[in-house]
């Protein structure tokens, strides 16, 4: 089965809501990374984070290594915010397993 | 900073044909990846490197050949294209032996369409 599940798999924000993405992972892991993809655009790495909380602007990163999740807040969401916002695991061997991503729609 | 360039960044081919795409980087990483990317499967590993002439099969190697001449640079080769194949190959790289700590920045990528 999926290593990486991701939650919701997409989701419609009015501006200014706030979301919550989910991570969780079937196996033990060493460090994990979310990422920002616009459609046809390249990943946009936007925290690595291995444990614990992480903010960078409107945007929050909790990883709670044993409980094998990590979440991603995003506060006061806009129009630019929209994309798809993968995670992925390093869990001791080269190369990253991503989950399938949560895609997100932000409307003025 | 640094950044990661591909090429071409779209590639149509034929069934059978072998295919090549290219990757450079200048943050003078020692590691550098390929991934794959297919609607509805997300991302996976094809090959990695973690320094020059050196070469490490991920989860979906089969049907491809890498080589990394270089440091800065990591190329993958489509050993014979499958007929309606589409998916997406991204490049990375990351810093350190094995790059377990160390985040990974990513590529544009190239897109490839076989008819």
């Amino acid at each position: 089965g999926q290593q990486v599940q991701q939650s919701p798999a997409s989701l419609v924000l009015q501006e200014g809501e706030n979301a919550e993405l989910q991570c969780n992972f079937s196996t033990s892991l060493n460090s994990m990374q979310w990422f920002y993809q616009r459609p046809g655009g390249s990943l946009v790495s936007l925290f690595y984070n291995p444990s614990g909380t992480k903010q960078s602007g409107r945007l929050t990163s909790t990883t709670v290594i044993k409980e094998r999740r990590s979440s991603l807040h995003i506060s006061s969401s806009q129009t630019t915010d929209s994309g798809t916002y993968l995670c992925a695991m390093n869990n001791y061997a080269q190369g990253l397993t991503f989950g399938l991503g949560t895609r997100v729609s932000v409307f003025p | 900073g640094g950044i990661i360039t591909q090429t071409p960044k779209f590639l149509i081919g034929q069934e059978g044909q072998k295919l090549t795409l290219k990757c450079q980087q200048n943050f003078n990483h020692d590691t550098m990846y390929w991934y794959r990317q297919d609607s509805g499967k997300g991302l996976r590993l094809i090959y990695y490197s973690i320094t020059e002439n050196d070469l490490q099969k991920g989860d979906l190697s089969e049907g491809y050949d890498a080589s990394r001449e270089k440091k800065s640079s990591f190329s993958l080769t489509v050993t014979s294209a499958q007929k309606n194949e589409m998916a997406v190959f991204l490049c990375a790289s990351s810093s350190g032996l094995g790059a377990i700590q160390d985040t990974q920045y990513f590529g544009p990528g190239t897109r490839l369409l076989v008819l």
